[in-house]
């Protein structure tokens, strides 16, 4: 079965501290990865996707991604984080042969102490 | 662009009552939304897929009679929650998705409806 798994439920970070968010998943095919953030209160937003080519992938707000196929890994970095990071971080899985449907892992909450 | 709307973002109704919540792609066409579930503190549950002009297909456990999905507009999908429970109180957020090769699993987001039944 598919499925998404995120390592962290909870980091707590000083601002200015590097952050790395991991994601694994469980898919036999071809995939599309997303990373979303949603910030207390507020509607996901996508923060970066990886569809193919270059594995190192850059999104908003200064946040990257790296695709490592041999890892099943999705993980997200940021090197430098700031006190409005603060919010929860999702993983997003998509199969090509699953009718756009995106599985989603647990969360991870991301609190940013000034 | 890439704007999905929700209506409405919060409501209070009554235990046995039915709600309606709408969900709009408001600058692109949508033929296939999705809808979800999320309880405080934890990840989305898929529970459908809407599907324009035809019927939703609707994840293993969720009640499909309870659980209205109509897909009438390439642009509208509407989730009706029929004898509303306590126990459906949650937060529900559709997302649609443009078509195209490219952009095939991207997924654009509601802001969501929070509902709480009494």
């Amino acid at each position: 079965a598919q499925s998404v798994s995120q390592h962290n439920h909870h980091v707590i970070l000083s601002e200015a501290a590097s952050l790395e968010l991991g994601c694994n998943y469980s898919y036999g095919g071809t995939v599309n990865l997303f990373w979303y953030v949603q910030y207390p209160g507020q509607h996901l937003q996508l923060l970066l996707k990886y569809f193919s080519g270059d594995p190192l992938v850059k999104g908003i707000k200064g946040f990257e991604a790296e695709f490592i196929k041999s890892k099943f890994s999705f993980n997200l970095r940021k090197p430098s984080v700031q006190w409005s990071d603060t919010a929860e971080y999702f993983c997003a899985v998509g199969g090509w042969n699953q009718g756009g449907k995106l599985i989603f892992g647990q969360g991870t909450e991301l609190s940013v102490k000034p | 662009g890439a704007v999905v709307s929700q209506h409405p973002s919060r409501v209070i109704c009554k235990s046995g009552t039915s709600v309606k919540i709408e969900c709009r792609s408001l600058d692109f066409q949508a033929t296939t939304m999705f809808w979800y579930r999320q309880f405080p503190k934890q990840s989305l549950m898929l529970m459908a897929t809407s599907n324009e002009g035809s019927k939703a297909t609707y994840e293993q456990g969720v009640e499909k009679d309870k659980f209205l999905i109509n897909h009438a507009s390439l642009t509208l999908s509407t989730l009706t929650v029929t004898s509303a429970h306590p126990e459906d109180s949650s937060f529900y957020i559709c997302s649609a998705r443009q078509s195209g090769a490219q952009s095939y699993n991207e997924q654009f987001f509601g802001p969501g409806t929070r509902l709480t039944v009494l």
